[in-house]
């Protein structure tokens, strides 16, 4: 069964400082990565994502992630944070065919920005 | 073009009465799926639906939990006689298209409070 673990439950980060948020997942075949963000009372909205090709893909709000096979990871960085990132992230995983159709998510890392 | 919208966006119900959740779609969109949002968790997959099918449920408790997505009108998650386990929230996402390919837009969920 997939798995997505994200071990870092709460970052603090200075503005204007660099960003990096873990990911690692467990999965059998070649996995589909996501990076979603949640606001505060809002829904999930998807950041980027990998299905294949260059391990580095580029997302929305200046956020890049890097698929590392052999370290099953997928970490999401942003070189320069802004108190507007302030969020919970979730990096999720998901299968083509054969698997459930639902994405499975991790739980979640909460970004707080320190003026 | 409007997003996913979800309503109620909070619902109180005391134990053992009936919750009903309403999700419509985005414009154009007939896939919808259902997660499960628990206190300090992730989401996780409840149900994938057509209009007028029920696809994957593999996510979904056995009792008292249904889902419905008719031809005409919103996709309805349903909760019969509801406990205090079932407090969570609720965030329904639909897509153009089956499968991890197409990109899911999420409502902004409805908090079920169960008391």
């Amino acid at each position: 069964a997939q798995s997505v673990t994200q071990p870092d439950i709460h970052i603090t980060v200075s503005e204007g400082a660099s960003l990096e948020l873990r990911c690692n997942y467990s999965y059998g075949a070649t996995p589909y990565l996501f990076w979603y963000v949640q606001s505060p009372g809002q829904g999930l909205q998807l950041l980027l994502k990998y299905f294949s090709g260059d391990t580095l893909v580029q997302g929305i709000k200046g956020f890049e992630a890097e698929f590392k096979r052999s370290q099953s990871s997928f970490n999401l960085r942003k070189p320069s944070v802004h108190w507007s990132d302030a969020a919970e992230y979730f990096c999720a995983v998901g299968s083509s065919g054969g698997g459930a159709d639902g994405l499975t998510f991790g739980k979640g890392t909460h970004l707080i920005i320190q003026p | 073009n409007a997003g996913v919208m979800q309503n109620p966006r909070h619902l109180v119900r005391r134990r053992g009465q009936e919750a009903r959740l309403r999700c419509s779609p985005m414009k154009g969109h007939s896939h919808v799926y259902w997660y499960r949002q628990l206190p300090e968790e992730g989401l996780k997959f409840m149900v994938y639906l057509q209009k007028e099918n029920i696809i994957d449920e593999s996510g979904m408790p056995k009792e008292r939990f249904s889902a419905e997505f008719p031809k005409e009108g919103p996709s309805i998650l349903r909760i019969q006689q509801v406990v205090r386990g079932d407090s969570a929230a609720y965030f329904c996402a639909s897509s153009p298209g089956r499968g991890v390919f197409y990109e899911q837009y999420f409502g902004p969920g409805t908090r079920l409070t169960v008391t």
